[in-house]
């Protein structure tokens, strides 16, 4: 199985900061890349599919990049509504479309 | 709009079985997969297989050796997934999710079942 492997496991930040949340996978995936959101209480959210391709109707300050194994989500200036917590999903090889263990984005 | 609509929460005993359902609304039901995730209290999410809905075919995680299966009903736009010889441990949030396909991204997701397993 392909592990991804996200850093950090949770990160303090204010209103206005820009973040950097990063995902490893343990072999090469291409781009096949997904980010989601999860907020408490609520299924995840698709934000980034095909590692650099925003989801519709998503704000633009949500950018990711990268590409073979390592893989980035950046929130350029972050908002209240972004606190969350975030997973990247691998869609390379199934089964099974590992997740990695998620980022708690938490107000400074 | 597109809605996938998951069935009520559930208690069960350990050993027992599961079935939840999920309605689809809203698209075409045969031409997305769907996939089903999971979430343990407090921890991240973990992938337990996809279903086609056009022919049925099933896709599970090794983690679940002979203990999940996935069906569908294409007259109800409705897909199953039960789980069979429950333990605490498969407490958790159970999730339906649409593949978008292409890079297959879960674009749309239910509302989440809970499902508790408790003597």
């Amino acid at each position: 199985d392909i592990q991804m492997t996200q850093s950090p496991s949770s990160l303090s930040a204010s209103v206005g900061d820009r973040v950097t949340i990063t995902c490893r996978a343990s072999q090469s995936i291409s781009n096949y890349l997904n980010w989601y959101q999860q907020k408490p209480g609520k299924a995840p959210k698709l934000l980034i599919y095909a590692a650099s391709s925003v989801q519709s109707g998503l704000p633009s300050r949500f950018s990711g990049s990268g590409s073979g194994t390592d893989f980035t989500l950046t929130i350029s200036s972050l908002q209240l509504e972004d606190f969350a917590t975030y997973y990247c999903q691998q869609s390379y090889s199934s089964p099974p479309y590992t997740f990695g263990q998620g980022t708690k984005l938490e107000i400074k | 709009q597109v809605q996938l609509v998951q069935s009520g929460a559930e208690m069960k005993k350990p050993g027992a079985s599961v079935k939840i359902s999920c309605m689809a609304s809203g698209y075409s039901f045969t031409t997305y997969y769907i996939h089903w995730v999971r979430q343990a209290p407090g921890q991240g999410l973990e992938w337990i297989g996809i279903i086609n809905p056009s022919g049925g075919s099933t896709s599970y995680a090794q983690k679940f050796p002979g203990r999940v299966t996935m069906t569908r009903d294409t007259s109800a736009s409705t897909v199953y997934m039960e789980l069979s010889s429950l333990r605490s441990e498969d407490t958790a949030v159970y999730y339906c999710a649409r593949d978008g396909s292409g890079w297959s991204p879960l674009d749309y997701w239910g509302q989440g079942t809970l499902v508790t397993v408790s003597s």
